[in-house]
This record gives structure tokens, C-alpha cells and sequence, in this order.
């Protein structure tokens, strides 16, 4: 089993809405990551987990608040959010190796969450 | 730095025709290369990748890729066009930086197959 799940697949928000994003995998991987991905264009790295503490904030605002409660499970908190951050949201994972990451391990991408901010 | 440049934001074939998408990269040590496809509304799906040994690697759906040094290029390949092969493409390559793996997408090709 090869799967990341991602829900909602589409929200809508206003820009005075708290919501939040889930992603869900059970492959074991202790590496958890967000990308945000406009239309026409390859995702941009948002926040990476590894072994359940943050490790990279790609200077993202504030008004997304990641979370990582378990080592399956990855929050995106959404809150105060402008019309420009209307994207799809993707997460994915991606397993360690002996207590570190190599860089020839895949990324397992979910389906990605469609988000769309009024 | 690494990165891939990826020539060519549309490419057209007809049904049954040779698909080949284009990918070169720039890196300093040995790269790792993935292809990666993307259909409307969906995440990325890989379709294969080349890490070491064999040049030639095979994927998911028939397509291939192969690995040329002298050309620093990862150019993917399929004999015969499908409809349903109608996506983004993304070429990739990934590094270790800051204790995670970094991966570097190219900008993406979109294939159209005419019937």
C-alpha cells in the first residue's frame, strides 16, 4: 500500500475562516512534507516533518500552521487566509533509512486538497 | 545546486505516435531523477526513477527513460501515445539538504494527444 490520503478534496473558505487540511498515511514513512501547487505550475515546498518535528518552514505565513500529532497523520491549520492562497495543498512522505533520509527515496504524493479562499 | 530544466511547456502528438518529453539536469554529485505525472485535479504519481545501475529504466504505463551523463539529460519516452496518457509530466531531481530529502521539480510539460 502505497497511499496518502488527503481531505477534504475541496474546500471553500472565506477569509475569516479557521479550517483545517488532513493527511494520512500508513506506510511507515517518518518523513511527512506540504506543498502548495498554483495552476501551470510544479509544487512548492510549505513545511517538512521528519520523525514528527518540524524541520523546514519554507518562510511561509503564519496564517498556515502545520501539525504532525502522530506518525501518520499531518494537519495543515488554515486561518485568516487571502484569495491568493487558493491552490491545491498536496502532502506527501517518504521513508528513512536507518534513522536518516537518503535522497534516493521516493515521495508519495496524496491527491491534494483544492482549496479556494473568497 | 541542483536543478532540471525541462524543454518544452506543451507538446502535441497523435494517438500511436512516439511521446518523448525532455529533461536535463544540472548537479554536482551523482543525481537521482524521477518522473513524476500529474492528471487534472490529482497529486503526482510517480512513473519511474533512476538512482543507480542500469541507464535505461522502465516505468509504470510503458514509459521509459534513459539516463545519459555526456548529455546531463533524463528524457522520457513511450513507443505509442495513449488518450489517457494526457497529463502534466514533471521531471525531478533530489538532494539532502538540512537533514531532509529536497526534491526539485522542472516546470512541467503538458501532453496533449490528439486522436
Amino acid at each position: 500500500d502505497t497511499e496518502v490520503t488527503q481531505t477534504p478534496k475541496h474546500l471553500v473558505m472565506g477569509m475569516t475562516n479557521k479550517k483545517s487540511l488532513k493527511c494520512e498515511q500508513h506506510m511507515g514513512h517518518r518523513a511527512m512534507y506540504w506543498y502548495k501547487q498554483k495552476a501551470k505550475k510544479p509544487p512548492e515546498l510549505m513545511f517538512v516533518y521528519s520523525y514528527e518535528k518540524l524541520s523546514i518552514n519554507e518562510s511561509v505565513p503564519s496564517r498556515f500552521s502545520p501539525e504532525c500529532p502522530n506518525s501518520s497523520l499531518l494537519n495543515l491549520h488554515l486561518h485568516a487566509l487571502q484569495p491568493e492562497d487558493s491552490a491545491l495543498y498536496l502532502c506527501a512522505s517518504s521513508q528513512d533509512s536507518g534513522n536518516s533520509f537518503l535522497a534516493k527515496n521516493i515521495q508519495y504524493f496524496g491527491a491534494g486538497t483544492r482549496l479556494s479562499v473568497l | 545546486a541542483q536543478s532540471v530544466t525541462q524543454l518544452g511547456s506543451h507538446v502535441s502528438v497523435s494517438e500511436g505516435a512516439l511521446v518523448l518529453l525532455r529533461c536535463n539536469y544540472s548537479s554536482s554529485v551523482p543525481p537521482y531523477l524521477f518522473w513524476y505525472v500529474q492528471y487534472p485535479n490529482q497529486g503526482l504519481q510517480l512513473l519511474l526513477k533512476y538512482t543507480t545501475g542500469a541507464t535505461l529504466v522502465k516505468g509504470i504505463n510503458g514509459f521509459e527513460a534513459e539516463f545519459k551523463k555526456s548529455e546531463t539529460s533524463f528524457h522520457l519516452t513511450k513507443p505509442s501515445a495513449h488518450m489517457s496518457d494526457a497529463a502534466e509530466y514533471f521531471c525531478a531531481v533530489t538532494s539532502l539538504g538540512g537533514g531532509y530529502q529536497k526534491v526539485t521539480f522542472g516546470t512541467g510539460t503538458k501532453l496533449q494527444v490528439i486522436p
